[in-house]
């Protein structure tokens, strides 16, 4: 069974500039979240898709966006790029249903630097 | 406000002993708990979780201790290997929340287990 799968691995990008980072979560998985990890802040929730719909978001400026597909993958979005977006980003996979959690499955991320 | 805190940034253990990883919580909300280990350049991966209606799960080498009353949780790893030196998270959510599932992490520790 493959797992999740994020791509681009690694991203350099400007000041100002917007990106886009693709998430391709376990075959049969609804629920694809998104984390940030920086050294400072640690990992920290940005938002969950469940059915194409965002369930959950965390405490981030709404530079950062995201959406899902109806094959549940997931991309996300930040717009007007700060150097303190430099992070790596996390997708994360479950076969969470409404109200039950379980643990997620997480990809290798996307290592962004912005420049 | 930091609602998960792992409070000892690194932890050095000798290969063979008792490596003990702890975690602090504020959110009574919580019901469930996970650990995760993450190598560098790599996402995290499940290690072990706890429903908050058992104070005790174990799996191989791996036992989790939950302690409610303290809002406190333990990782007990025996024994300790060389291979087991990474960061470890522990994540937090509310299982039963039908608005969506965020995990709520911990800054992790660094455990070196060394030869």
């Amino acid at each position: 069974k493959a797992g999740v799968t994020q791509t681009p691995r690694y991203l350099i990008k400007t000041r100002g500039q917007q990106v886009t980072l693709s998430c391709s979560p376990i075959s049969g998985h609804r629920s694809v979240s998104w984390y940030q990890q920086t050294p400072g802040q640690g990992l920290q929730f940005l938002f969950e898709y469940f059915s194409e719909t965002q369930r959950n978001k965390g405490n981030f400026p709404g530079r950062f966006s995201g959406r899902q597909f109806s094959n549940s993958r997931s991309e996300m979005n930040v717009s007007t790029l700060e150097l303190g977006d430099s992070a790596l980003y996390l997708c994360a996979s479950s076969p969470w249903g409404a109200r039950l959690s379980t643990e997620a499955f997480f990809g290798q991320g996307t290592r962004l630097t912005v420049v | 406000d930091q609602q998960v805190k792992q409070n000892s940034p690194s932890l050095s253990v000798q290969e063979g002993r008792i490596s003990i990883l702890n975690c602090d919580y504020t959110n009574s909300m919580f019901d469930y708990f996970l650990w995760y280990k993450k190598y560098p350049a790599e996402g995290p991966t499940f290690l072990i979780s706890i429903s908050s209606i058992k104070d005790k799960n174990e799996d191989g080498r791996f036992t989790v201790f939950l302690n409610k009353s303290a809002k406190h949780l333990s990782l007990h790893i025996v024994p300790s290997q060389p291979g087991d030196s990474a960061v470890y998270f522990c994540a937090a959510c509310i299982s039963n929340n039908n608005a969506g599932n965020m995990l709520t992490f911990g800054g992790g520790t660094r455990l070196m287990v060394k030869p």
